[in-house]
């Protein structure tokens, strides 16, 4: 089972700063990295789906780059809001048929 | 469309006994996943199918058996109930490749006294 790593594990942030977070992989026999964005008492539900060297993806204020020669993907969130308090997972594909998760950076923005 | 839904949301079984969780899907998606959630413990994948009648074992097996009759449905059975099963359970769905997200059910929430 590859190791998936996320830190911070817990962050808190005031309203209106950017933040950011890591996702780190094995560099080796990668295959796609997702992540996905898990509010509380909901289902986590896709952000951005990555499997090119350099990609990077962008929803809204939100956005991701990924580096798989070093195994790392950033996820950037500009001016966070309230309702960008959620938990985020990042996740690669062992093989070609399952996700392995991170454990999350859970996201706090205060008001 | 109802997407992934879950049945049931919440069940509490005593040590021992017997239960199926129902994760249904459709959007004629061919592979189907059950996670389960802990504290501290991300997500993690205790069976898989990527067609109707395959099964295979994820990170988390031992103490849960799984059935795809149907590529609709994707069943996940515990014989023999133990506290240790307690927790989240998550049922989700792809098109099947690297390339496609996950579609995830709202969770059951399992009690095992």
């Amino acid at each position: 089972i590859l190791n998936v790593e996320q830190s911070p594990q817990s962050l808190h942030v005031q309203e209106g700063d950017s933040t950011n977070f890591t996702c780190s992989f094995p560099s080796s026999n990668f295959y796609a990295l997702h992540w996905y964005r898990w509010e509380t008492a909901k289902s986590p539900e896709a952000l951005f789906v990555m499997t090119l060297n350099g990609d990077e993806k962008k929803k809204g204020r939100i956005s991701a780059t990924l580096n798989t020669k070093e195994g790392y993907s950033y996820l950037y969130i500009k001016g966070s809001q309230p309702e960008d308090s959620a938990t985020y997972l990042c996740a690669c594909f062992q093989g070609a048929q399952k996700l392995v998760f991170g454990q999350g950076t859970r996201l706090t923005i205060n008001p | 469309n109802a997407g992934v839904t879950q049945t049931p949301k919440f069940r509490v079984l005593k040590t021992g006994q017997s239960m199926t969780l129902l994760c249904a899907q459709d959007m004629n998606h061919e592979y189907m996943y059950w996670y389960r959630q802990d504290p501290g413990m991300g997500l993690r994948l205790i069976h898989y199918s990527v067609g109707e009648g395959t099964t295979a074992k994820g990170e988390v097996p031992d103490g849960y058996n799984v059935s795809r009759l149907k590529k609709q449905n994707f069943l996940l059975g515990l014989e023999s109930a133990a506290p240790s099963q307690t927790s989240v359970y998550f049922c989700a769905s792809t098109y099947g490749t690297k390339l496609n997200e996950q579609f995830f059910g709202p969770g059951t929430r399992l009690t095992v006294l």
